[in-house]
């Protein structure tokens, strides 16, 4: 989990409210990415930055909303959560090396919304 | 759907013994990773191999890639229990697009 962290790593919340999930790197990498890991999907990509204010939607985005004001922290926040956002989330970075970029995962969060 | 499919979805073996896992893909791809995830963990990045590239080797692990077939294979020889985990398999289009198409992973265990 090289120079990643996610905060927090366990959340239990309820329907409605609003929840914030960080992620924080060490790498000074461009690149951060969202993700939410479901039995029976695999990974799905939620939104994603390539710098500070820059970012963009992935394929599962309703719901969600990110941050970045900075390089070396993406923020991801459920605007009132729901039961089908519970969920383990993984913050992702990459460092542009082209079309043979590897993403570098955080440990996780694991969400669970009552 | 684009996304990798990977079989088998659970594989057992005993320690010692060599372990293959697929994965299969409908879109033309730059490249194919393999990550693996401990239970509980973030995933691992283990290897890439380029579309133009058939095999690549890197420890104990061995990749090849069939792009007329869509389908790779991550083969792990003289297994552990340390390599008890899920396996994935993620494409990098071609293009700008930035985003890795993930398939659903292969959960193995090793038995000592």
């Amino acid at each position: 989990d090289a120079g990643i962290t996610q905060s927090p790593r366990h959340k239990v919340t309820e329907t409605g409210t609003p929840v914030t999930l960080r992620c924080h790197q060490t790498e000074n990498h461009r690149y951060m990415y969202w993700y939410r890991q479901d039995p029976g999907h695999g990974l799905r990509l939620i939104h994603y930055s390539y710098g500070v204010k820059d970012t963009d939607k992935g394929e599962v985005s309703d719901g969600y909303s990110v941050s970045r004001s900075k390089t070396e922290d993406f923020l991801l926040t459920l605007e009132s959560a729901t039961s089908s956002q519970t969920s383990v989330y993984f913050c992702a970075i990459s460092e542009s090396t082209g079309s043979e970029e590897t993403q570098y995962f955080g440990p996780g969060t694991r969400l669970l919304v009552l | 759907s684009q996304q990798g499919e990977e079989d088998p979805q659970a594989l057992s073996i005993q320690e010692g013994e060599n372990a293959t896992m697929n994965c299969s893909y409908k879109t033309s791809i730059n490249n194919l990773q393999w990550y693996r995830q401990n239970s509980g963990r973030g995933l691992v990045h283990l290897i890439l191999i380029r579309s133009n590239e058939r095999e690549k080797h890197s420890g104990r692990l061995r990749v090849t890639l069939d792009t007329s077939k869509k389908s790779s294979s991550l083969l792990i020889t003289a297994s552990r229990a340390a390599d008890t985990a899920s396996y994935f398999c993620a494409l990098r289009g071609v293009g700008n697009n930035r985003k890795l198409i993930w398939g659903l992973g292969t959960s193995l265990a090793v038995n000592p």
